[in-house]
């Protein structure tokens, strides 16, 4: 069983275009996150939702929107791609919203914008 | 500025000997400290953390980690390397703020040749 699955795992498009990525987790978690890894491996954190609400919103684009229509769920959007989207996508859980827990990730999606 | 450093971008080691990936870090009040290891085409696994008591902090795998205060450095060890610990190793740190928010740093890459 995959404790936190992303769909899809590889994801090309063109520029302008809008797409979505999934996250499901089936841990139970209450908080959820969404990373970008660059091309040089840098993590950096875009979200996260605890028990369905938005905790931490970092210094990220408008053009991506994040949605949690329950727990075990997390979804991203992205509106208007750019090039500089290209990136992997992880998304992660935790059990709580508290400093020591640990985050258990997902695979990753790899998103190429042309 | 809270941080997180990884000083080497790359750590070579022959199969059998001892390794050592370093960290140091740079927050307000008591860190949470983690690291955690990312394989080709992977998320990241959770390898072990530090909260409180004992500086050694024993983990996955036969990896252990030091956390020394004075030195704001929490360095990951292994006494005998294999060479599929081979992967990309990241220090965290969290509860940035009194926030669930971790910090990570710029990876290392580890490389045990046989």
């Amino acid at each position: 069983d995959t404790a936190v699955s992303q769909t899809p795992k590889y994801l090309v498009t063109q520029m302008g275009n809008d797409k979505s990525i999934k996250c499901e987790q089936n841990l139970g978690h209450d908080t959820m996150y969404w990373y970008k890894q660059d091309s040089k491996k840098f993590l950096k954190i875009m979200f996260s939702y605890n028990n369905k609400e938005l905790i931490i919103n970092e210094t990220v684009p408008n053009r991506f929107s994040p949605k949690s229509p329950d727990k075990a769920h997390l979804n991203l959007h992205i509106n208007s791609l750019e090039l500089g989207d290209s990136a992997v996508y992880f998304c992660a859980s935790s059990p709580w919203a508290v400093a020591g827990s640990v985050q258990y990730f997902g695979p990753g999606t790899r998103l190429t914008v042309t | 500025a809270q941080s997180v450093a990884q000083p080497e971008d790359q750590v070579n080691v022959a199969e059998g000997n001892p390794l050592t990936v370093k960290c140091t870090y740079s927050v307000s009040g008591n860190p949470y400290l983690f690291w955690y290891v990312q394989y080709p085409n992977r998320g990241l696994q959770f390898l072990l953390k530090y909260i409180t008591g004992d500086n050694l902090v024993k983990g996955s795998y036969g990896f252990e980690a030091e956390f020394n205060k004075s030195q704001t450095s929490f360095h990951l060890k292994k006494p005998s390397a294999l060479v599929s610990d081979s992967a990309l190793y990241f220090c965290a740190v969290g509860g940035i703020s009194g926030t669930y928010k971790y910090i990570f740093g710029t990876g290392t890459r580890l490389k045990v040749l046989a």
